[in-house]
Parts: structure tokens; sequence; C-alpha cells
């Protein structure tokens, strides 16, 4: 079975700072898919990030970048010079890549970041 | 670009009452997949379809049917609702890319169950 954790239940920073998201998850796939989406409080999920378990290269895309370690089975998340728009649930989540058609998402229980001024 | 498209947006029904919510995925599109999030909690996978037939299962209840139609668009039909159905329905789209390989699943802005 396959499950992801977010320790951090909720996170509150000044805009400007950066804050770092923790996921950790398992699964027994040999390959599989990490992604982090957002969760605005309009309440749609939007898609940020995706990271294949072949390619443990991290990567910087703005503001946001990424540190994927197999070795700890951690993928977390960071948001550089945090801005008051970036408050929002974020939503770790883990899809199976064997079966390589329609493979669910298992979410974690997401961080709700709040950022201030 | 495209989204995907839920209909309705919010839906007010009473208990033990039915009600269909509808999903139109992004253009070229082949799979569907359904998710219902309770108030706060995360998103729990329903079920999901492949080229109109159903590919997987997740914890959808006998009440609830779902199926996908020849223009990829699918419908989740809900039966004897309940006070507990109340929830933000997802339904999420993708593009089957071949065996060993995902892609990513974008999900539509969601429908708004309350069950009174």
């Amino acid at each position: 079975a396959q499950k992801v954790t977010q320790a951090q239940t909720e996170i509150s920073v000044v805009e400007k700072e950066d804050v770092t998201l923790d996921c950790v998850y398992e699964t027994r796939d040999t390959t599989y898919y990490l992604f982090w989406y957002k969760q605005p409080p309009s309440g749609e999920l939007v898609f940020l990030i995706r990271r294949n378990s072949f390619d443990e290269q991290n990567e910087i895309s703005g503001r946001y970048s990424w540190n994927f370690q197999k070795s700890t089975s951690s993928f977390n998340f960071t948001i550089t010079a945090s801005q008051v728009v970036d408050s929002a649930v974020y939503f770790c989540a883990l899809s199976g890549g064997n079966t390589g058609t329609a493979s669910k998402l298992t979410f974690g229980t997401g961080t709700r970041l709040q950022v201030t001024l | 670009a495209a989204g995907v498209i839920q209909s309705p947006r919010h839906l007010i029904k009473e208990k033990r009452e039915t009600a269909t919510l509808k999903c139109y995925p992004i253009p070229r599109h082949d799979t569907v997949y359904w998710y219902q999030q309770g108030p706060g909690q995360d998103p729990q996978f329903l079920i999901s379809f492949y080229e109109k037939m159903q590919s997987d299962k997740g914890s959808i209840p006998d009440r609830f049917s779902a199926q996908q139609f020849s223009d990829y668009h699918s419908e989740l039909n809900m039966s004897s609702l309940e006070l507990g159905d109340s929830a933000l329905y997802f339904c999420a789209s993708s593009r089957a890319v071949g065996q060993g390989s995902l892609d990513t699943q974008y999900f539509g802005p969601g429908t708004r169950l309350t069950v009174l």
C-alpha cells in the first residue's frame, strides 16, 4: 500500500521568508511519481511540480524548488521569498507507475501555509 | 489552455435524493479520475476510467456509479444521498502515455455537494 506523510499540519511565515514543506512517502513500486499540488482558499487543486522516481535531479522553477531523496523517501518542496498569494494548503501526492495507465493519486494530509505581511 | 470542466459547481440536495456530477476532460485526455474531499481532509480516490473502461476503483460506495462516454466525458451518479456525502468532488484527467510511464493529472474546479 502507498502512503504519504506530511508531518507539518500548519506553517506560518512572514512574507519574503523561505519555507520548506516536508513530505515522506512509502511505496513498493519500483517506478513511481511524486507531485505537489496547491489548494488555495478558492478550493481548486493546482498542479505545481512532478518528479519521477528514476530521476533524482533536483531543480528550481522560479520561486519553487524541490529536494527528492530516494534514500530517505522524502520529497520536500521549498518556496523562496514567500508571498501572501502563496497562502494555501499544499498536498504532496504519490502515484505508482508500474501499471502505466490510470494510476490513482494517494495524497498526504496537507500542510496549510499562511503567509502574512 | 483548456482545463477540466465540471458541472455543476455547486449542488444542494436533500437526504435520499440523487445527484449527477459531470466532468469534461482536457481535449485529447483519455483518462478520467474522480476524487472526494471531505471538509479539512485530503482528496480520496473514488474511481477511474481509461478509454471508456473502468480501470481502478477506490473507496466508492455502492450507492455511487460512474461511467465514461464515447466523447470521454464522465458522469458520477450518486443515489440515496446521505449527510456524509457532503464534500467537494473533483474530476481529474490525464493522457495515457504507455506502460511504465504516467502523465500528470490535472484537476477540475470541483463540485461542492451539500446534502441537507
